[in-house]
């Protein structure tokens, strides 16, 4: 069964430096979203994208966020200038045509920020 | 009041026994209504999507629905120990945005 495959699993990274998470979507899938979880709290919603620009956006996702689908595969997250309460999950997500299909998930990368 | 209501649980049962897990929610304009189950150190795994009242069933899942109750239902027949994990309600909005419950811990005891 097709899958969202999100890599780094576990990225540590010094407050202050950038990072970029990478996520490659289900291949027919159209509409992509990031999410994060910060231990134990709620999934929250990030950004959703497609045809190549931002559809939504949530308050959390200001000025140090940006995304990007650099090729036909990739959807990267960046991170500027991490913050300590950057640290959390993040989920990267697809869906197929039309925004209210089911979203599928990957398995997350784990952000720790020191 | 919370736009989505979730007990944490942890809810324990014994492998067999159905289980009920619920949502209540306040946002009229919800329009679709998600289950999915996250095991430890993994991403959410879409169970049961649905868009109007009633029930729906998959296997062992049913997915029920009570729009004019604001709730939403999840009941696992003959539960087993591959079950146990971190169920969460996800509600999609009018700008297509998924809206979680804080997810309930259940536990089947073999």
């Amino acid at each position: 069964e097709p899958e969202v495959t999100q890599t780094p699993s576990h990225q540590v990274t010094q407050m202050g430096q950038e990072v970029i998470l990478r996520c490659v979507p289900i291949s027919n899938h159209l509409y992509f979203y990031w999410y994060r979880q910060i231990l134990g709290q709620k999934v929250e919603f990030l950004v959703s994208f497609y045809n190549n620009e931002i559809s939504e956006k949530s308050e959390i996702f200001d000025d140090q966020f940006s995304v990007e689908r650099p090729d036909g595969s990739n959807f990267t997250l960046k991170i500027r200038s991490t913050k300590l309460e950057d640290s959390a999950m993040y989920f990267c997500a697809s869906s197929f045509i039309g925004t209210s299909q089911p979203q599928h998930f990957g398995d997350g990368t784990r952000l720790s920020i020191l | 009041q919370k736009e989505v209501e979730q007990d944490p649980g942890p809810l324990s049962v014994p492998e067999g026994a159905i289980v009920s897990l619920n949502c209540t929610y306040s946002n009229s304009a919800f329009q679709y209504f998600m289950w999915y189950r996250q095991y430890s150190r993994k991403g959410p795994e879409l169970l049961m999507y649905t868009y109007s009242s009633g029930n729906k069933e998959d296997g062992r899942f049913t997915a029920q629905v009570d729009k004019s109750s604001k709730y939403i239902s999840l009941f696992i027949r003959d539960s087993q120990p591959s079950d146990s994990a971190t169920y969460l309600c996800a509600f999609m909005d009018s700008n297509y945005q998924l809206i979680w419950g804080a997810g309930t811990k259940l536990i089947i005891k073999p």
